[in-house]
């Protein structure tokens, strides 16, 4: 199975920063089938990305996902109060698994 | 507007049997693969099984196959997964999801809330 790490395990910002958060798989993404989701707490996840980086339906343009291969990053542009959750990657280009999570608080 | 309502879930003991349901509105369920992803208290997220649009093809993560079975059926739009010899380490709660498209596991457009399941003794 493909590990997914990712980094950091938390990150401390403010509304209005720059949120860069990474995604290294353990072996090549197969057509690089990255996605990542929104998890706030209390809340199912919610699909932001897919395909490495297109946006799905009705997210925001401040989401932007990049990446080939192992190595992925979403980016969130200027953070608003919303934004203060966990990030879950995923690749789905050999079965589907997971990563650990990135939690983005205050 | 798209809707996932899953049921089913309880406390039960080690070994035990459970069968969940999840009931799909606002898509064409038939048109859609479908999965059971879990999340165990406090912690990430763990796919389980996946079914494609016609239910003629399943997968299983290692952790449940041989325990557990997913079956759909399409005529009540509901999927569902059968969970047999349950264990404690099964405590979770179990997502259903709609793939984005395409028949393989992989991208969730839509989640349910979830519906808990206990194991324990």
């Amino acid at each position: 199975d493909i590990v997914l790490t990712q980094s950091p395990g938390t990150l401390s910002l403010s509304p209005g920063e720059r949120a860069t958060l990474s995604c290294r798989a353990s072996q090549t993404v197969t057509s690089n089938f990255l996605a990542w989701y929104q998890q706030r707490p209390g809340q199912p996840p919610r699909l932001l990305i897919h395909s490495a980086s297109f946006r799905a339906a009705g997210i925001p343009d401040r989401f932007s996902g990049s990446g080939s291969g192992t190595d992925f990053t979403l980016t969130i542009s200027r953070l608003e109060p919303e934004d203060f959750a966990v990030y879950y990657c995923q690749q789905y280009g050999s079965s589907t698994t997971f990563g650990p999570g990135t939690k983005v608080d205050i | 507007e798209v809707q996932l309502l899953e049921s089913g879930g309880g406390l039960l003991q080690p070994g035990g049997s459970l069968r969940l349901s999840c009931v799909a509105s606002g898509f064409t369920f038939n048109n859609y693969a479908m999965s059971w992803v879990r999340q165990a208290p406090g912690k990430g997220l763990e796919w389980v099984s996946h079914i494609s649009s016609s239910g003629d093809i399943t997968y299983y993560a290692d952790s449940v196959k041989g325990r557990f079975s997913i079956s759909r059926d399409n005529s009540k739009n509901t999927l569902f997964l059968q969970m047999n010899s349950l264990r404690a380490e099964d405590t979770a709660l179990y997502y259903c999801a709609k793939k984005r498209d395409g028949l393989r596991p992989g991208e969730f457009d839509y989640w349910g809330q979830g519906t808990l399941v206990t194991v324990s003794s």
